[in-house]
């Protein structure tokens, strides 16, 4: 019953460091997204993927890139990590059919000193 | 584009008792989703509820109901018998029932700031 894996769970890093955030679903879903989780703020869309070879922007794209590797796995890249990119960032999946939840992965809590 | 608010920033209920959560939201498509998303201190995101627009029938789920009014745009859960196993961030969340053109389907989900739930026992 994996569902949604994101790796790492956590991660400090230094200002203008980069990272590769990696998520992985097993559920045969094609879409994906990346989220941040900011407090007071709730959830912001960072990116989705409609489908395996297609990226979009979301709420709050700036400085980060993702990449639909395969149908499985979407990964979130930060260039060059500034101290406003501290937060818990969720992945999530979610099937084709209209009634269907996104499923969310346990998240990683990034820390950029 | 859509919002959706959640006014109450934080609630606190006795155990047993029942607590009401309140969600409006904007728009102005007329077929979509709504859901109820409860994060305990383990950080999970997990599903309580969820209710198709086009449902006039409120849902439920053993002890989480929602009351879904349309006109007003509010979607309120209420969580009878509370449990100290409630006490979590929920987030209210809105998604569209429309199909993207790039050939796949795209659900995004726009979330409220969520309310902190505390249960006293």
């Amino acid at each position: 019953n994996a569902g949604v894996t994101q790796t790492p769970k956590f991660q400090v890093l230094k200002t203008g460091q980069s990272m590769t955030l990696q998520c992985a679903q097993d559920m045969n879903h094609n879409s994906m997204y990346w989220y941040r989780q900011d407090p007071g703020m709730g959830l912001r869309l960072i990116y989705y993927s409609a489908s395996e070879g297609t990226t979009d922007k979301g709420e709050v794209p700036n400085g980060y890139n993702v990449s639909r590797l395969n149908k499985r796995e979407f990964s979130l890249r930060l260039e060059s990590a500034a101290p406003s990119q501290t937060s818990v960032y969720f992945c999530a999946s979610s099937g084709d059919r209209d009634n269907q939840p996104q499923h969310f992965g346990d998240g990683t809590r990034l820390s950029i000193l | 584009a859509q919002t959706v608010t959640q006014s109450q920033p934080e609630m606190s209920v006795q155990e047993a008792e029942t607590v009401t959560l309140s969600c409006t939201y904007d728009t102005s498509e007329s077929d979509y989703y709504l859901f109820w998303y409860k994060q305990p201190p383990s950080r999970q995101m997990i599903l309580v509820i969820r209710q198709e627009a086009y449902k006039q029938q409120n849902a439920t789920e053993n002890r989480f109901s929602v009351n879904f009014q349309k006109a007003a745009k509010s979607f309120s859960l209420k969580i009878s018998d509370s449990q100290l196993g409630d006490a979590a961030m929920y987030f209210c969340a809105y998604r569209s029932a429309k199909w993207r053109n790039s050939g796949g389907s795209n659900y995004k989900l726009t979330f409220g700031k969520g309310t902190l739930l505390t249960v006293n026992p």
